[in-house]
């Protein structure tokens, strides 16, 4: 069973860069393509991009100036950056797998980290 | 980017009802159209994939239909944990989008 798990800061200055990753366990991370998905606390979803385990990376134009992906293959995990970070960013950050052969639908999700911005 | 147009926003609903909630994309998206369940405090859950295909060990009385640019998720009869938030989104293209949610309550 795939796991995903989360580290990272819960808590931001605006202006700085926030760091999260993701663990992936109970399968392989190769040949899929990861993503990062935030929900501001009572709002909708909104997805940020996603990474191929070769590096492949596709961004969100609304947030693509400030965004980088990354991927460890040898460590099982990919990585997300967001800089110049502001309020506007405080949300649930969430990684999820992307489905490959039927839908490309995100069929695992971790439990979600509630990052703040605030100085 | 593709634009997810979920009705109603909101429903109130009793245990064993029949419900449907639409989802509109803003043009084609074949049928790649998912899903989702959340509740309160949780991950979003992949209910439905490929517009009608059944996630594995979702219960039967959820259901998907529709392709191109209009797509419905029916929940046959209403159980007391049914009540939850549920999203449309589609992968057709990039960037993914998600509708704005529909919010199923008690009534």
């Amino acid at each position: 069973q795939v796991q995903l798990l989360q580290s990272g800061p819960g808590l931001v200055k605006p202006s700085e860069t926030l760091s999260l990753t993701c663990n992936v366990s109970g399968g392989s991370i190769s040949s899929y393509f990861w993503s990062w998905i935030r929900q501001p606390a009572g709002k909708g979803l909104e997805w940020i991009g996603r990474i191929y385990t070769s590096g492949t990376t596709n961004y969100n134009p609304s947030l693509k100036s400030r965004v980088t992906m990354s991927v460890d293959t040898s460590k099982n995990q990919f990585s997300l950056k967001l800089n110049s970070v502001s309020a506007a960013d405080t949300a649930v950050y969430y990684c999820a797998r992307e489905e490959s052969v039927s839908g490309r639908s995100f069929d695992y999700w971790d439990q979600g980290t509630l990052v703040t911005v605030s100085s | 980017d593709i634009q997810m147009t979920q009705s109603p926003s909101s429903l109130s609903a009793s245990v064993g009802d029949r419900i449907t909630i639409t989802c509109r994309a803003s043009q084609s998206i074949n049928n790649y159209l998912s899903w989702y369940q959340q509740r309160p405090g949780k991950a979003p859950k992949l209910l439905i994939f490929s517009a009608f295909s059944l996630q594995s060990g979702v219960p039967s009385r959820f259901s998907g239909s529709g392709s191109g640019t209009d797509f419905t998720l029916t929940i046959s009869s209403l159980q007391p944990e049914d009540f939850a938030t549920y999203y449309c989104q589609q992968s057709y293209s990039t960037p993914r989008t998600f509708g704005q949610g529909t919010k199923v309550e008690i009534k």
